[in-house]
């Protein structure tokens, strides 16, 4: 098992709170990525950071932002939850953003937005 | 956009069977890399393969890449009810992995 930690693990909220979605990894790996993923479906970069203080955009527009004060640290945060953003949210993290490193992916959080 | 594209989308089979997945992908890779996701969790990785490998083993593993035919198939062998799951391959594009839709592999006991 990774050393990845995702909170909460499910979660299930009401359209217009603020959530945040915590990630944490133990490995001292320096980028880290945020993944959204719809049930039977591909994974969608929607987020990742290449160290402290590095925040990118992915492939797929997202309405959420994340930061990145620390190195083990990537939390994401919808500001106002729509029932749209319910699906899976995976968090990894890699050594290295060189394409020979392979990466470590927490549990995921399955949002429920209502 | 998406690179890598896995068939079939679902597989079913007899525990102690084979399996066969494949996976093409558009633009030319430095390598392909392969992950498991067990149902409601996250993904795992398998195997990584080189552009220059045409082949690799690991375990029950079998990995084959064809750069020619920009595709790649993974097979397990001897499965067992536990490998059921998702299979994704993976490839750089970029600067970050790009995921296929994957192959679900359900082993029946």
């Amino acid at each position: 098992e990774a050393d990845i930690y995702q909170t909460p693990r499910y979660l299930v909220i009401g359209t217009g709170k603020k959530i945040t979605l915590e990630c944490s990894q133990t490995m001292g790996h320096d980028k880290m990525y945020w993944y959204q993923q719809d049930p039977g479906m591909e994974l969608h970069l929607i987020h990742y950071s290449y160290g402290v203080n590095s925040t990118e955009k992915g492939d797929l527009s997202s309405e959420s932002t994340v930061s990145r004060i620390r190195t083990e640290h990537f939390p994401l945060t919808l500001e106002s939850a729509r029932p749209s953003h319910t699906s899976q949210y995976l968090c990894a993290s890699s050594e290295s953003q060189l394409s020979s490193y392979e990466q470590y992916f927490g549990p995921g959080t399955r949002l429920t937005v209502t | 956009s998406q690179q890598g594209e896995e068939d079939p989308q679902a597989l079913s089979i007899q525990e102690g069977e084979n399996a066969t997945m494949n996976c093409s992908y558009k633009t030319s890779i430095n390598n392909l890399q392969w992950y498991r996701q067990n149902s409601g969790r996250g993904l795992v990785h398998l195997i990584l393969i080189r552009s220059n490998e045409r082949e690799k083993h690991s375990g029950r593993l079998r990995v084959t890449l064809d750069t020619s035919k920009k595709s790649s198939s993974l097979l397990i062998t001897a499965s067992r009810a536990a490998d059921t799951a998702s299979y994704f391959c993976a490839t750089w594009s970029q600067g970050n992995l790009i995921f296929g839709k994957g192959t679900k592999l359900s082993v029946k006991p």
